[in-house]
């Protein structure tokens, strides 16, 4: 079991780029997750799908920020244009059925926005 | 919609003493229950998870107990060790209709001195 997989590990880029966020889920699962990590706020959910359909965006924070599932193991989440506020360690997750199940992390994308 | 509180923020103890750390929940649909250890600059990882049939689960030195009935729950660990030191984070599952979706505690860092 490769677990999730996430790319970059690190991203250093300067404000107004566009920044990609990857990930793999883990192979079978049917849930993925995009969290974000900040000291002041936390784990918050960005958005997750479910067999490739995205089911609740809400915690998305503007129209910057999107992300696509093209098919059951890749995963995008893109920032576009980036600013220093975004600056936060993101993380995917997958799970595998519904309710009642662990969610498994990816070592997650260290992003900093200059 | 599902809130889930946890407390205390931040937990100090000497090695070998127990630590415990209790959430709340207010979703009475909410039937599974994971604890996730995430240490610095780690991802979070599943250390323990409870489901609503079962009202204590053990797992050698860290145990979960559920009370359904006042909606709360608690991480217990005996015998801690410096490496217990991260922050844990527990979770609700969220209301039916919501899938997979997790509803996570604000975390609790502790420390545990040698």
């Amino acid at each position: 079991d490769a677990g999730v997989i996430q790319s970059p590990r690190h991203e250093v880029t300067e404000m107004g780029q566009e920044v990609t966020l990857r990930c793999k889920p883990i192979s079978g699962h049917d849930y993925l997750f995009w969290y974000r990590q900040t000291m002041m706020r936390g784990l918050e959910l960005l958005i997750y799908f479910n067999n490739n359909v995205p089911i609740d965006d809400s915690g998305m924070p503007e129209d910057r920020f999107s992300a696509k599932m093209p098919n059951a193991s890749f995963s995008t989440l893109k920032i576009q244009p980036s600013e220093p506020r975004d600056s936060a360690v993101y993380f995917c997750a997958s799970s595998l059925g519904d309710r009642n199940q662990p969610q498994h992390f990816g070592d997650g994308t260290r992003l900093s926005i200059l | 919609g599902e809130n889930v509180e946890q407390h205390p923020s931040t937990l100090s103890v000497q090695e070998g003493d127990s630590a415990v750390i209790k959430c709340t929940y207010s979703d009475s649909a909410s039937n599974y229950f994971p604890w996730y250890k995430q240490e610095l600059g780690k991802r979070p990882q599943l250390i323990i998870d409870i489901r609503s049939n079962v009202g204590e689960k053990k797992d050698q030195r860290i145990a979960v107990t559920l009370n359904k009935t006042a909606k709360h729950f608690s991480l217990h660990i005996t015998e801690t060790q410096p490496e217990d030191s991260a922050v844990y984070f527990c979770a609700a599952s969220s209301p039916y209709n919501q899938g997979g979706k997790l509803i996570f505690g604000q975390g609790t860092e502790l420390s545990v001195k040698p």
